[in-house]
């Protein structure tokens, strides 16, 4: 299968501790998108790379968060100082520009701050 | 702040019947238009997009665009008990063809 893979598909940790997760996109998606989503809502969009550069992060990507994708493959997501509001899943998703665009995600992971 | 709207459900249908599902939008200038489908615990799986106005079938999926009424629909036909899901309603922003806004999901129950 060559799909969106991520890594961890779980990380349970404590208040204060930093995480960081990685996704690979589909090998030939120059694009690659992070999403967030919490329980009965939508994914909410947090950055997006085209290759390896990062051209927007939301609003909601505090400081404590960064986002690489150093050679325009896979890609990274730490967070820093971990709080509770930031359990959620945490989904990645890769497009091929040119070809609509359509996204196609990870299977996600699913961060617990105790 | 551009929105996108769904009824949350939940949408309870019997098997084989049509599903409808309804979703309308904010940004006028909105271009992409996405349905996704999501099971319970796992990731969003892209069922259909549609870009012009009109209908678009696949399979026993039926996606229908109104964009002067800023209106977005997905028919399910033949509704399965597999079907039962959220069903996630994606838009793009107005300038960007990569910045999806999702609505919150309509959970679907298909009853055998």
């Amino acid at each position: 299968d060559t799909g969106v893979s991520q890594d961890p598909r779980h990380k349970i940790t404590k208040r204060g501790q930093n995480v960081t997760f990685r996704c690979d996109p589909i090998s030939e998606h120059n694009r690659l998108y992070w999403y967030r989503q919490t329980l009965g809502q939508g994914p909410e969009f947090l950055t997006y790379f085209q290759n390896e550069a990062q051209l927007e992060k939301s609003r909601l990507l505090s400081d404590r968060f960064s986002a690489e994708r150093p050679k325009g493959s896979f890609s990274t997501l730490e967070i820093q100082r971990t709080e509770q509001g930031d359990s959620a899943m945490y989904l990645c998703a890769s497009s091929l520009k040119g070809a609509g665009d359509t996204q196609y995600f990870g299977p996600g992971t699913r961060l617990t701050v105790l | 702040q551009k929105e996108v709207e769904q009824n949350s459900g939940p949408l309870s249908v019997p098997e084989g019947a049509i599903a409808s599902l309804n979703c309308t939008y904010s940004d006028r200038g909105s271009q992409s238009f996405f349905w996704y489908r999501q099971y319970s615990g796992k990731s969003p799986e892209l069922i259909m997009f549609i870009y012009s106005n009109g209908d678009k079938e696949d399979g026993r999926f039926t996606a229908q665009l109104n964009k002067a009424s800023q209106y977005v629909s997905l028919l399910i036909r033949d509704s399965q008990p597999s079907d039962s899901a959220t069903y996630l309603c994606a838009v793009n922003e107005r300038g960007s063809n990569y910045k999806l806004t999702f609505g919150k999901g309509t959970l679907l129950t298909v009853n055998p």
